[in-house]
């Protein structure tokens, strides 16, 4: 079965503009997951999304943001782009949010 | 909220030797502990998990184990090769349907 699919792969934007990335999960899973990777603070967790609904925040500010569709595909905004929200920014996955979270191959955000 | 912590940053071994990467978590509700392998510019994907009514797992030349008193557990591979050669994550999930937190990961380095 397919993978988790995240688009675009790279991402090139400028400081104060905003941007969209999608996830795609895998087929019957309903949990959607965010995370930000950064070299020096490992994986952060920005947000997860269970049946269109937020279920869980992290402590990210409020230019970040989420949503989830009827389909279980996710999408994150990060709005007002600064410098420090380059990153490597990845979903996953999982059937409720438990267990077996599989990740996607992420989104490379390079802001300039 | 969850912390968990990871030691070492780096772990340098000879192929056939074993390591050894230990995490330490912060949450005594925590139920889950999976482990995710990271080749460079791939995937974070997941090698082996273990959960709390368990003390250890094995798949072939890997091992988890579960120290619940001492809330820490800790990823073993035997017999080394230089594909081994990634990032290694650990994640601690408490009860219900919270998110799983990550350490900072542990850099493994095999040489021939």
């Amino acid at each position: 079965k397919a993978g988790v699919t995240q688009t675009p792969r790279y991402l090139i934007k400028t400081r104060g503009q905003q941007v969209t990335l999608s996830c795609s999960p895998i087929s019957g899973h309903r949990s959607v997951s965010w995370y930000q990777q950064t070299p020096g603070q490992g994986l952060q967790f920005l947000f997860e999304y269970f049946s269109e609904t937020q279920r869980n925040k992290g402590n990210f500010p409020g230019r970040f943001s989420g949503r989830q569709f009827s389909n279980s595909r996710s999408e994150m905004n990060v709005s007002t782009l600064e410098l420090g929200d380059s990153a490597l920014y990845l979903c996953a996955s999982s059937l409720m949010g438990d267990y077996g979270y599989t990740f996607g191959s992420g989104t490379r955000l390079t802001v300039v | 909220g969850e912390n968990v912590e990871q030691h070492p940053s780096t772990l340098s071994v000879q192929e056939g030797d074993s390591a050894v990467i230990k995490c330490t978590y912060s949450d005594s509700a925590s139920n889950y502990f999976p482990w995710y392998k990271q080749e460079l510019g791939k995937r974070p994907q997941l090698i082996i998990d273990i959960r709390s009514n368990v003390g250890e797992k094995k798949d072939q030349r890997i091992a988890v184990t579960l120290n619940k008193t001492a809330k820490h557990f800790s990823l073993h591979i035997t017999e080394t090769q230089p594909e081994d050669s990634a990032v290694y994550f650990c994640a601690a999930r408490n009860s219900g349907y919270s998110t799983l937190t990550f350490g900072k990961g542990t850099m493994l380095l095999v040489s021939p």
